[in-house]
């Protein structure tokens, strides 16, 4: 089992829905961090939280630390916001790393 | 713009030859980290410099090393190349050597190993 599993692995929504991706951890974490990636490879850092609720623009992410658990959630979806999102965290020992769930594939249909 | 640049941003090379990726950070990012990412997988942790020093490895063998410069430059350096070696290679650095602050990546360097 992986420290860190995402779901769901593919998530296929119209334009303008509400997205949800959903990120759990098995260990504990000093913090999580929530990137995309796009075609090509490049990462960008959208998030990185330690408790509550951060948001940006149309993008909002939580975290449940007692459930290990954490969302990214898209209001009004776009096309452009069609990438790879992924959950990371570091942990609360060893802090030198992140460790990366799979990844989930969104395509923002028109 | 992150301000972490990597080059080459792509590269082919034979099983058995050395590769040199190169990853430039932001001033002032006394950290950076690499990571290999498979196809269709997530990032995994190679090795972290800190000042100058390795602060932490992960699972891949002694032939991945690396070296980080005074002037927030970094290498990944790989020998005797294998088919597995070929991923993307990405670089990130942050100011923490924790992960308690954001990291900023590169646009990666795509190594394919022929």
């Amino acid at each position: 089992k992986n420290e860190v599993e995402q779901s769901p692995q593919n998530l296929t929504a119209q334009e303008g829905e509400f997205i949800t991706i959903n990120c759990s951890y098995s260990v504990g974490i000093s913090a999580l961090h929530w990137l995309q990636q796009h075609p090509g490879g490049g990462i960008v850092s959208l998030f990185m939280l330690s408790s509550g609720k951060k948001k940006h623009g149309r993008l909002i992410a939580t975290i449940n630390i007692q459930e290990k658990h954490s969302s990214l959630h898209i209001t009004a979806s776009h096309p452009r916001d069609s990438a790879v999102y992924i959950c990371a965290v570091g942990a609360n020992f060893g802090n030198e790393k992140l460790t990366f769930g799979t990844g989930t594939r969104l395509t923002i249909i028109p | 713009e992150t301000g972490v640049t990597q080059s080459p941003t792509h590269l082919i090379k034979t099983r058995g030859q050395q590769v040199t990726l190169r990853c430039s950070s932001q001033s002032g990012h006394n950290t950076v980290s690499w990571y290999q990412q498979a196809l269709g997988q997530g990032p995994q942790f190679i090795f972290q410099y800190y000042r100058e020093e390795e602060n932490g490895r992960g699972n891949f063998p002694p032939r991945f090393s690396g070296l980080q410069f005074p002037n927030y430059s970094s290498e990944l350096n790989v020998n005797a190349l294998e088919l597995d070696d070929s991923a993307l290679y990405l670089c990130a650095s942050s100011v923490d050597r924790t992960m308690n602050t954001e990291a900023f990546f590169g646009q990666g360097t795509r190594l394919t190993v022929v």
